[in-house]
């Protein structure tokens, strides 16, 4: 059971805006940096957003991070079937660990 | 560009070892800190270890403390993972990480390897 909780899955047509959220705890999301990382199927994972809201070189902006409080989330605008992949939030957690979120399966029906 | 490639991994028997590298390119090696992170078949990601970027500060994961050793050789521009007192549940795909920062405890990884296996028989 993961630190940082995610839905499973998640779902959205294309063109449509989907939200992926991440559930912490004041010991980690709630006073430390954020991040999202893109598996695609069988390969590595990627950064997609750092620091709560800051997307690397090459990141489409149709993708953007929050934070607020305890949770953090990521927006998928413009949802595009290459957008198919597992989505991890991860943060570090004063337990002297970093900490994964579950993850989330996107789907684009 | 900025390379990371994992190598050492294989097929092992519990209890026993096996050390994990990872030769990195493409930028200035010591002025970052570095992670192990692994993938069990089918599973989410698992944070397994963190080392500062001089090697002095250093965290474990609780489900691998006191089995592994992480370590780096700056001059090589190499990671390590020496894993002793191997378990089944150790079975995943282990990715060598780079951290955005000189420190383990930033939250994040900016570049990730392919990866290389390690499974564990009983």
């Amino acid at each position: 059971q993961s630190v940082l909780t995610q839905a499973p899955s998640a779902s959205g047509t294309p063109g449509q805006r989907v939200t992926i959220s991440c559930s912490g705890s004041g010991s980690n999301i709630g006073k430390n940096y954020v991040y999202w990382y893109q598996q695609l199927p069988g390969t590595a994972p990627k950064l997609l957003m750092s620091r709560n809201n800051q997307r690397p070189s090459g990141v489409p902006d149709r993708f953007s991070g929050s934070k607020s409080g305890t949770s953090a989330s990521l927006a998928i605008s413009g949802l595009r079937s290459e957008d198919e992949a597992d989505y991890y939030c991860a943060v570090w957690d004063d337990a002297l660990e970093v900490v994964f979120g579950g993850g989330t399966k996107l789907t684009v029906l | 560009e900025v390379h990371l490639v994992e190598s050492g991994g294989g097929l092992v028997q519990a209890g026993r070892s096996l050390r994990l590298s990872c030769a990195a390119s493409g930028f200035t090696f010591d002025d970052y800190a570095m992670h192990w992170v692994r993938q069990g078949p089918g599973k989410g990601l698992e944070w397994v270890a963190g080392i500062n970027w001089n090697g002095a500060d250093i965290g474990y994961a609780d489900s691998v403390k006191g089995r592994f050793t992480i370590y780096r050789d700056n001059a090589k521009h190499s990671l390590y993972l020496q894993m002793n007192s191997l378990r089944v549940e150790d079975t995943a795909l282990y990715y060598c990480a780079k951290d955005p920062t000189v420190t383990y405890t930033s939250g994040g990884v900016d570049v990730w390897g392919q990866g290389t296996t390690v499974t564990v028989s009983s």
